[in-house]
């Protein structure tokens, strides 16, 4: 049972590109969660997605970024527009149904370098 | 006032010593998890604590659920052990209700 994969591992994006960061849970897992991670600064909870809904996305930015967790494939973080600002690790974790964050498993990360 | 405070911030220790970290919440909580992040790695969950103590190798948790308090220890620390060390809850319920909330962490330094 592969753990929680997120990729891609480094992504650089140029100022005004798209960014898409993939999240694929463990095997049984239908809650995801994402955080971002600033340089020198803690972990920020983002968004909150079952397969198919967004439950609470209370911690995204208002503007260019969006989430998905469609019924089949991985969740992915869209950030449209990169600009420098939004250089940071982005870290996926997955959750069982029922547990909520009883249980809870990170990905690796991904590392957004915006130039 | 933050929800999670962390003590110390930072941490040197010398190979073999015993390390505490200190993990104090004011919201109540259904799981508390120490999370490890190496630098420029992955997060690696530790520990999750609802009550008592858990021990796996080296590293033992414990929490006090009235006093809303918990504990990370490392006995016989080993250089490989330097890390930030990340306390974070899981309220279940009320504002943070489904999410977890994070203190600052602890950077933690083994010197050989």
């Amino acid at each position: 049972n592969a753990g929680v994969m997120q990729n891609p591992r480094h992504l650089v994006r140029r100022r005004g590109q798209e960014a898409r960061l993939r999240c694929s849970p463990m095997k049984g897992h239908s809650h995801v969660y994402w955080y971002r991670q600033l340089p020198e600064e803690g972990l920020k909870f983002m968004v909150y997605l079952q397969k198919e809904n967004i439950i609470d996305e209370s911690g995204m930015p208002k503007e260019r970024f969006s989430a998905e967790f469609p019924k089949e494939g991985p969740s992915i973080l869209r950030i449209q527009q990169v600009v420098r600002g939004d250089s940071a690790a982005y870290f996926c974790a997955s959750s069982p149904p029922n547990r909520g964050l009883t249980e809870a498993f990170f990905g690796q990360g991904t590392r957004l370098t915006v130039v | 006032k933050n929800e999670v405070e962390q003590s110390p911030q930072n941490l040197t220790a010398q190979e073999g010593e015993f390390i505490t970290i200190n993990c104090s919440y004011s919201v109540g909580i259904s799981a508390l998890h120490w999370l490890q992040q190496h630098p420029g790695g992955g997060i690696v969950s530790l520990f999750m604590l609802s009550s008592g103590k858990k021990k796996h190798g080296r590293l033992i948790a414990t929490i006090n659920i009235q006093e809303k308090h918990s504990s990370l220890h490392i006995t016989a620390s080993h250089p490989r052990d330097s890390a930030v060390y990340i306390c974070a809850v899981f309220p279940g319920i009320g504002e943070y209700g489904n999410k977890l909330v994070f203190g600052a962490g602890t950077i933690l330094r083994v010197k050989s």
